[in-house]
C-alpha cells in the first residue's frame, strides 16, 4: 500500500523568507502527487498537482512543487512567505484502487509565520 | 467549478441521538464521494468510500452500522452517525472526484464539526 511521510511535523519561518516542506512517498510506480492546503477549521484546498510531465509545478499562491523520482520526493516550496501562508499544509498520493483514485494524506505540517 | 457544499458546518448533539450530514457537488456529478474524520492536529483519516447507488466501502476499523452512507445520487451522498456518543465528536470531511475523471484529485468540501455532549 501507498505511503506519504511529512517529516516536519511543525515549521517557523519568518515572513518574506523562503520556504520548503517536505513529502516523501512510497508507491512502486509513479503515483499522482498533491499539495493541499487548510486553514483552521476550512476544509482543504488544492495548490499544486502533479501528473505526469514536467517536474516542476507550478500552483497557487505562489507555491511550486518538484518531483523527483529518484527521491521519491514532492517538496513544496514558496520563495517568499507571506503572513496568510499561515496553514496545515497536506501533501498527498493517489493511486488506482479499483475504478477510481485512493488518495492517501502524509500527516501534515503545521506552517507559522512570523513578523 | 468543482464546488462541493458539506452541511451542517457544526452540530451539536446529546450522546445517544442520531446526526446526519450531507455532501453534495454543487456544479458537477461524482460517482464517487469520500468520507474522512480529521482528528484535532491530525491527518485526514479516510473512514469509506462512496459510490453512487451502491454500498459504501469501509476502510478496516470502521464501524459501518455506527457510520451509515448512503450516496442516492450523483450530487449527494450522506454521512449519518449513529448513536453518537462524545468520542464521535470530531471534523468529518467529504470529498469528490469528477465522474469520468481517473486523476485522483479531490474537491473538498468545507467540513462538518461535530460535537456530542
Amino acid at each position: 500500500a501507498q505511503s506519504v511521510t511529512q517529516p516536519d511535523i511543525h515549521i517557523t519561518v519568518s515572513e518574506g523568507a523562503s520556504l520548503e516542506l517536505r513529502c516523501n512517498y512510497s508507491y512502486g510506480a509513479t503515483p499522482y502527487l498533491f499539495w493541499y492546503v487548510q486553514s483552521p477549521g476550512q476544509g482543504l484546498q488544492l495548490l499544486l498537482k502533479y501528473f505526469s510531465g514536467d517536474t516542476l509545478v507550478q500552483g497557487i499562491k505562489g507555491f511550486e512543487a518538484e518531483f523527483k523520482r529518484s527521491q521519491s520526493s514532492f517538496n513544496l516550496r514558496k520563495p517568499s512567505v507571506h503572513w496568510s501562508d499561515a496553514a496545515e499544509y497536506f501533501c498527498a498520493v493517489a493511486v488506482n484502487s479499483g475504478g477510481y483514485q485512493k488518495v492517501t494524506f502524509g500527516t501534515g505540517t503545521k506552517l507559522q509565520v512570523i513578523p | 467549478g468543482a464546488v462541493v457544499s458539506q452541511h451542517p458546518s457544526r452540530v451539536i448533539c446529546k450522546s445517544g441521538t442520531s446526526v446526519k450530514i450531507e455532501c453534495r457537488s454543487l456544479d458537477f456529478q461524482a460517482t464517487t464521494m469520500f468520507w474522512y474524520r480529521q482528528f484535532p492536529k491530525q491527518s485526514l483519516m479516510l473512514m469509506a468510500t462512496s459510490n453512487e447507488g451502491s454500498k459504501a466501502t469501509y476502510e478496516q476499523g470502521v464501524e459501518k452500522d455506527k457510520f451509515l452512507i448512503n450516496h442516492a445520487s450523483l450530487t449527494l451522498s450522506t454521512l449519518t452517525v449513529t448513536s453518537a456518543h462524545p468520542e464521535d465528536s470530531s471534523f468529518y470531511i467529504c470529498s469528490a472526484q469528477l465522474a469520468g475523471a481517473n486523476t485522483g484529485e479531490l474537491f473538498f468540501g468545507e467540513g462538518s464539526r461535530l460535537t456530542v455532549l
